[in-house]
């Protein structure tokens, strides 16, 4: 089990609200990412990090934002939740000296907006 | 288009039957293939991870095939048990950048009925 955490696990929020879902790792991985992923469908990168002070857009358009002010920690935030934000967000980090880029998930922050 | 697709969609098993489930990818130039274990609210755990080199994988119950001539990979999962329902995704890596971009397959959802 990889030592990559996120939280909370489960938000129920309401419209209009400011969210930031925590996503930690004690790897010392130096790449981060963000993937959505709804009921049923794949993954799809948001954001992703190569290190402190980087970050970048994703894939898919997402009206999130991210930081990475520290190696281990790179917070999502959201300025304004709507409904269409309602879905499961996964946290990722890599390794790249292991080559073939083994990515390591956290649990998943399961966001409702109402 | 870089996609991966998986099949069947969903399939039900018997506990300590045997099932294959299968993936064909168009993403180029090819690095790595990964199966990964997605239990139901959690984050996706990997497998296997297998690069153009390697035809077969094993990890206990889990054997993971690839004909990179064909771009088509299996995954077998013998005797199975309950604790093998989930969702498995296959996931493709491309050699392209340096950040390991990875394509998602949507996923088969087993079930595994006692």
């Amino acid at each position: 089990e990889a030592d990559i955490y996120q939280t909370p696990r489960y938000l129920v929020i309401g419209t209009g609200k400011k969210i930031t879902l925590e996503c930690s790792q004690t790897m010392g991985h130096d790449k981060m990412y963000w993937y959505q992923q709804d009921p049923g469908m794949e993954l799809h990168l948001i954001h992703y990090s190569y290190g402190v002070n980087s970050t970048e857009k994703g894939d898919l358009s997402s009206e999130s934002t991210v930081s990475r002010i520290r190696t281990e920690h790179f917070p999502l935030t959201l300025e304004s939740a709507r409904p269409s934000h309602t879905s499961q967000y996964l946290c990722a980090s890599s390794d790249p000296h292991r080559g073939a880029y083994e990515q390591y998930f956290g649990p998943g922050t399961r966001l409702t907006v109402t | 288009k870089n996609q991966v697709e998986q099949s069947p969609q969903s399939l039900i098993i018997l506990e300590g039957k045997n099932c294959t489930l299968q993936c064909n990818y168009t993403v180029s130039p090819f690095s790595n293939l990964r199966w990964y274990k997605q239990d139901t609210g959690r984050g996706p755990v990997s497998l296997t991870i297998m690069t153009f080199s390697e035809n077969t994988k094993s990890n206990g119950r889990y054997t993971a095939t690839l004909d990179a001539d064909t771009k088509q990979s299996s995954l077998h999962i013998t005797a199975s048990q309950l604790s093998d329902s989930a969702s498995y995704i296959c996931v493709v890596s491309d050699r392209g950048s340096t950040l390991g971009r990875l394509y998602f397959g949507r996923g088969t959802q087993l079930t595994v009925w006692p």
